[in-house]
């Protein structure tokens, strides 16, 4: 069984760049949920895909949008860039999304926005 | 906003040492996890809880959910170099409903 798997594994872009992050769900689950995770703090939600629908949102700008594929892969796109993006960002499965409590993490991507 | 509240924030002891931390809410919520998480890797889930009143072990650990299940705590018997790493609590949201809400976190640093 595949576990959940993340890339790049760290990534440094510029002020106002834009972001792709990806994430392959542990085999069998439909539902993956991202977190921010900032330097000395637990992870914050961003939102979450069910079969390829956005099934709940956290309190993260538009610019922070992602996708999720057929094969329930998926990824955060985060536009324009700013400093305090510069966290870990990472990815969970669950079987689906009423299992939440019982989620998987990948190792994360650390990004670092200068 | 249903917030979790992890105390202490740091703990650093030396190995065979007793320690206990604890997570609490204002809010009640539908069960509760604990993580631990190492530098560079994703939090990995340690147990839930979900009734009031539980308790629940893993080896060393003893974690109990209260039993108004708005407050939890983790308890390590003999603590060991490799139970370092940051602990976490999280609970679902219940407004959401798809999401988990976690602590800050609890630093533990084990000396030999």
């Amino acid at each position: 069984e595949t576990g959940v798997t993340q890339s790049p594994t760290h990534l440094i872009k510029t002020r106002g760049q834009q972001v792709t992050l990806r994430c392959s769900s542990q085999s069998g689950h439909n539902t993956v949920s991202w977190y921010q995770q900032a330097l000395g703090q637990g992870p914050q939600f961003i939102f979450q895909y069910y079969r390829e629908e956005e099934n709940g949102r956290g309190n993260f700008p538009p610019r922070f949008s992602g996708l999720q594929f057929p094969n329930y892969s998926s990824e955060l796109n985060v536009n324009a860039l700013e400093l305090d993006d510069s966290a870990l960002y990472l990815c969970a499965s669950s079987l689906d999304f009423r299992s939440v409590s019982e989620q998987y993490f990948g190792p994360g991507t650390r990004l670092t926005v200068t | 906003t249903q917030l979790l509240e992890q105390s202490p924030q740091f703990l650093s002891i030396q190995e065979g040492e007793n320690l206990t931390v604890y997570c609490n809410s204002s809010s009640v919520f539908s069960s509760l996890q604990w993580y631990r998480q190492e530098p560079g890797e994703g939090p990995v889930l340690l147990v839930t809880v979900v009734t009031g009143g539980e308790v629940k072990k893993l080896k060393r650990l003893t974690f109990q959910f209260g039993d108004a299940r708005k407050d939890s705590s983790l308890h390590i018997t003999a603590a060991q170099p490799g139970d370092t790493g940051l602990y976490l609590c999280a609970g679902k949201a219940n407004q959401a409903g798809t999401a988990l809400i976690f602590g800050k976190g609890t630093t533990l640093s084990v000396s030999s």
